[in-house]
């Protein structure tokens, strides 16, 4: 079946230094891929997605690449600000009605 | 201004007393859906339903109930809670169940402790 695994946190950054989140994943046939974020005492919402092989998702200064031959989808932001803090999911599908998440992985940014 | 309201936000309640977590969506969606959040497990699909009267199990419905009567509401039933069902819950909303763009929007969460 669908499965999403990514990388452990938690990851404690510097204001303005480079963020990235691993994510690889298991599926079969041609699942999207998405990245969920989640603010403190917030459910998730979607920050970015990619549909089709080599699609690049990108917002709020996140992007995400849909690499099928290593089957990853990580996230990266060149710059982080404090206010970037937030639990990131890694999630693929739709697959029997169901996106399947990662585990997350939390996120501190200190000015 | 489009959501998912979620009720109670915080429960502490002991085992074996019934409740309900109300979910309301007002954005018209067909798709709603009911995930828990544990550490290290992520988020794991309880039941789902794909419109009014349907509703079908999803990775763990072991010790829930739901129901869909109506289009905007989704309540998640706890017959017989259990410690092991101690936990965030989020509500979940689709248009088109999914398929087109498999985004979902989530209410805030309900956190549920079972003593």
């Amino acid at each position: 079946g669908n499965s999403v695994t990514q990388m452990e946190g938690p990851v404690t950054l510097s204001e303005e230094a480079f963020l990235t989140i691993n994510c690889t994943y298991t599926a079969t046939g041609y699942p999207s891929l998405f990245w969920y974020v989640q603010y403190p005492g917030e459910g998730l919402q979607l920050l970015l997605k990619a549909t089709k092989a080599d699609d690049k998702g990108s917002n709020k200064g996140f992007e995400a690449t849909y690499r099928k031959e290593t089957t990853s989808f990580h996230l990266e932001k060149g710059s982080v600000q404090v206010s970037d803090s937030a639990v990131y999911f890694c999630a693929l599908g739709p697959n029997d009605y169901k996106l399947s998440f990662g585990a997350g992985t939390t996120v501190t940014v200190r000015a | 201004e489009a959501q998912v309201t979620q009720n109670p936000r915080y429960l502490i309640t002991v085992t074996g007393k019934k409740l309900t977590v109300t979910c309301s969506q007002n954005m018209n969606h067909e798709y709603m859906s009911w995930y828990r959040q544990d550490p290290g497990l992520g988020l794991r699909q309880i039941y789902y339903s794909m419109n009014v009267e349907v509703t079908d199990k999803g990775d763990v419905p072991e010790g829930y109930k739901v129901s869909r009567k109506e289009k905007r509401n989704f309540p998640l039933i706890l017959e017989s809670p259990s410690p092991n069902q101690t936990s965030l819950y989020f509500c979940a909303s689709s248009l088109l169940g999914l398929a087109k763009t498999g985004e979902l929007f989530f209410g805030e969460g309900s956190r549920l402790t079972v003593l």
